[in-house]
């Protein structure tokens, strides 16, 4: 079957780093997607891998190791705005969506 | 632009009641999905669609049907409500299908069946 695992919460502090991992076992690979979700709101696009290697935009990066099938998203100076939900998702050979339950990471000041 | 809107936002229905989850986005995206999201788990997706009068049965299609009479709507349909249907619901666009595109979501309907 398809499974994708993430820590069910995490907890930082304010101006920290933090570091949410995603480990993926799925029928073919094509890419994996971080999603940030406030409660009560609706996924918003943080990053997309496909090949082995980290990819930084500002204060967030993401690395993907394929051969290990694990991903992980960093987030550096954490702010109390970055408390929500980290969903990892991957594209599976019939290009479809396969999602994990969501990391909630809780920023404390 | 709007981009992807969804209505209503909360609905509570009785038991074997019907109704229609509405879905507009207006980034002519040939993609559309609908997915649910259960407490403490991933998104699961219901339909999905790759173009107008085209549509397909996600992992979890059961309860549920689909339209797509054009780009920019695609309405989910409960027949008959049960209460394993209460979820939230989310409807996402695309611009492609292939693995590189992000989706766009919706705020999301919270519907309560009791």
């Amino acid at each position: 079957g398809q499974n994708i695992d993430q820590p069910t919460e995490m907890t930082a502090t304010e101006g920290a780093i933090v570091q949410i991992n995603c480990t993926y076992q799925t029928s073919g690979f094509n890419g994996l997607f971080w999603y940030q979700q406030h409660a009560g709101e609706a996924p918003t696009f943080l990053s997309y891998n496909v090949l082995d290697g980290l990819e930084e935009k500002g204060r967030f990066s993401s690395f993907l190791s394929r051969s290990k099938g694990y991903s992980y998203l960093l987030l550096k100076e954490l702010q109390m705005k970055d408390s929500a939900s980290y969903l990892c998702a991957v594209t599976d050979s019939n290009y479809q969506l396969i999602w994990g339950a969501g990391t909630k990471l809780i920023i404390k000041p | 632009n709007a981009g992807v809107t969804q209505t209503p936002k909360f609905r509570i229905l009785k038991i074997g009641q019907s109704m229609t989850l509405q879905c507009t986005q207006d980034m002519n995206h040939n993609y559309m999905y609908w997915y649910r999201q259960d407490p403490g788990m991933g998104l699961k997706l219901i339909y999905y669609s790759v173009g107008a009068g085209i549509t397909d049965k996600g992992e979890v299609p059961n309860g549920y049907n689909v339209s797509r009479s054009t780009t920019e709507d695609f309405p989910l349909r409960l027949e008959l409500a049960a209460p394993s249907q209460t979820s939230v619901y989310f409807c996402a666009s695309s611009y492609s299908g292939t693995a590189s595109y992000e989706q766009y979501f919706g705020p999301g309907t919270r519907l309560t069946v009791t």
